[in-house]
């Protein structure tokens, strides 16, 4: 069965500081969608990447950065230099290659304190 | 702003009334997705339409229904509704039928409350 775990419900940070999301998940499918999503207080869900499996290459834009690692299951994602607008819950998000729908993991909520 | 709008952003109603949530895609989307987003549930796939016909369906009750129309816009209708139905509802959009390397966009969500 497909699972995407984020085993951080909560993050804390100070701002300029490097934090780390992690993101471990489950699939039967050799060919399947990975994804990172924003959830800002104000409520909407912003499309951050898309990875597919068959490309390991990682990812940076700007002060964000994507770990993909097949062999472990896991597809972390890196914000450096942090800032208060980073504060957000953040969905790392499973789809596989035959079907539409995503499987999401609960969410890690950071908070950057200035 | 991702270009699919849902309105209402707040619904408040009573228990056992029926409500409807209104959904447009981006512009050129073929397919639209129903999440819903609640606490002890978090973000779950309800169902799937595309280019009018349903595709996929996840843990939809059956007091709800969806559909969309000729235009692409799409409905979620939900009846008989309980405390529980409290959620944020989420559309969400993408140019084709979902699989391979489509992306959804959501919507900034209906938040329903159910009282």
């Amino acid at each position: 069965a497909q699972k995407v775990t984020q085993a951080q419900t909560e993050i804390s940070v100070v701002e300029k500081e490097d934090v780390t999301l992690d993101c471990v998940y489950e699939t039967r499918d050799t060919t399947y969608y990975l994804f990172w999503y924003k959830q800002p207080p104000s409520g909407e869900l912003v499309f951050l990447i898309r990875r597919n499996s068959f490309d390991e290459q990682n990812e940076i834009s700007g002060r964000y950065s994507w770990n993909f690692q097949k062999s472990t299951s896991s597809f972390n994602f890196t914000i450096t230099a942090s800032q208060v607008v980073d504060s957000a819950v953040y969905f790392c998000a499973l789809r596989e290659l035959s079907g539409g729908k995503l499987i999401f993991g609960q969410g890690t909520e950071l908070s950057v304190k200035p | 702003d991702s270009g699919v709008t849902q309105t209402p952003k707040h619904l408040i109603t009573a228990t056992g009334q029926r409500v409807t949530l209104r959904c447009s895609p981006r512009s050129g989307d073929l397919s639209v997705y129903w999440y819903q987003q609640s606490l002890d549930q978090g973000l779950q796939f309800l169902i799937q339409y595309y280019n009018g016909e349903e595709r996929a369906k996840g843990n939809i009750l059956e007091r709800f229904s969806a559909q969309q129309f000729p235009d692409l816009h799409s409905e979620l209708n939900l009846s008989s509704l309980e405390l529980g139905d409290s959620a944020l509802y989420f559309c969400a959009s993408s140019v084709a039928t979902g699989e391979g390397p489509d992306t959804q966009y959501f919507g900034p969500g209906t938040r329903l409350t159910v009282l």
